[in-house]
């Protein structure tokens, strides 16, 4: 069955460093992959999404490239702000799996000042 | 922007009592879904929904009921709330179509059993 395996949290960034959430997954189509992002107090809201292999998702600083060779999705950002502080989870949907969207088990970020 | 609300945001209430989450959307999606959340923050599926009159139960067993009457209210009930109910629900839909589609989230409600 699909799976998406991120790496555990939490991660402690201090202000203007580089991020990286590593996040694999496991699927028997070709599916859609997302990430999202949790601030306290939310839900959750789509960050950016990649739907073929070599597609770069990007949003706000964030990129995150569909490398289906290593089946990996990994989330970056250049240089990190303290407004980023949040959980981070990484997604994938595809017709295998009924189109229901599997979660990630989520990565705390604290970035500090 | 998603239009997506959840009420109430807090909820603390005895056990035994009957509740209803409610959820509602704008949008006119189609697909909507609960999630049931833990303090440890991983996301369980425990109930969906592909339209009106349409319902299915998610991947985790819950025994909450929810009803798709109208395509913008998807209501979860919890007929006799116990202490094991007590988590953070969150409510979402998409359009449908392809597996492209992200989930749009609403803010969730924290519920707690006394």
């Amino acid at each position: 069955g699909n799976s998406v395996t991120q790496m555990e949290g939490p991660v402690t960034l201090s202000e203007e460093a580089f991020l990286t959430i590593n996040c694999t997954y496991t699927a028997t189509g070709y599916p859609s992959l997302f990430w999202y992002v949790q601030y306290p107090g939310e839900g959750l809201q789509l960050l950016l999404k990649a739907t073929k292999a070599d597609d770069k998702g990007s949003n706000k600083g964030f990129e995150a490239t569909y490398r289906k060779e290593t089946t990996s999705f990994h989330l970056e950002k250049g240089s990190v702000q303290v407004s980023d502080s949040a959980v981070y989870f990484c997604a994938l949907s595809d017709l295998g799996g009924g189109f229901k969207t599997i979660f990630g088990a989520g990565t705390r970020l604290f970035v500090k000042a | 922007e998603a239009d997506i609300y959840q009420t109430p945001r807090y909820l603390v209430i005895g056990t035994g009592k009957k509740i209803t989450l409610e959820c509602s959307q704008t949008m006119g999606h189609d697909k909507m879904y609960w999630y049931q959340q833990d303090p440890g923050m991983e996301l369980h599926l425990i109930h969906y929904s592909y339209g009106v009159n349409s319902t299915e139960k998610g991947d985790l067993s819950s025994e909450s009921t929810v009803s798709r009457i109208r395509t913008e209210h998807f209501p979860l009930t919890l007929e006799s709330a116990r202490p094991s109910h007590t988590s953070q629900y969150l409510c979402a839909s998409s359009t449908p179509g392809g597996d492209n589609q992200p989930q749009h989230f609403g803010d969730g409600t924290r519920l707690s059993i006394l």
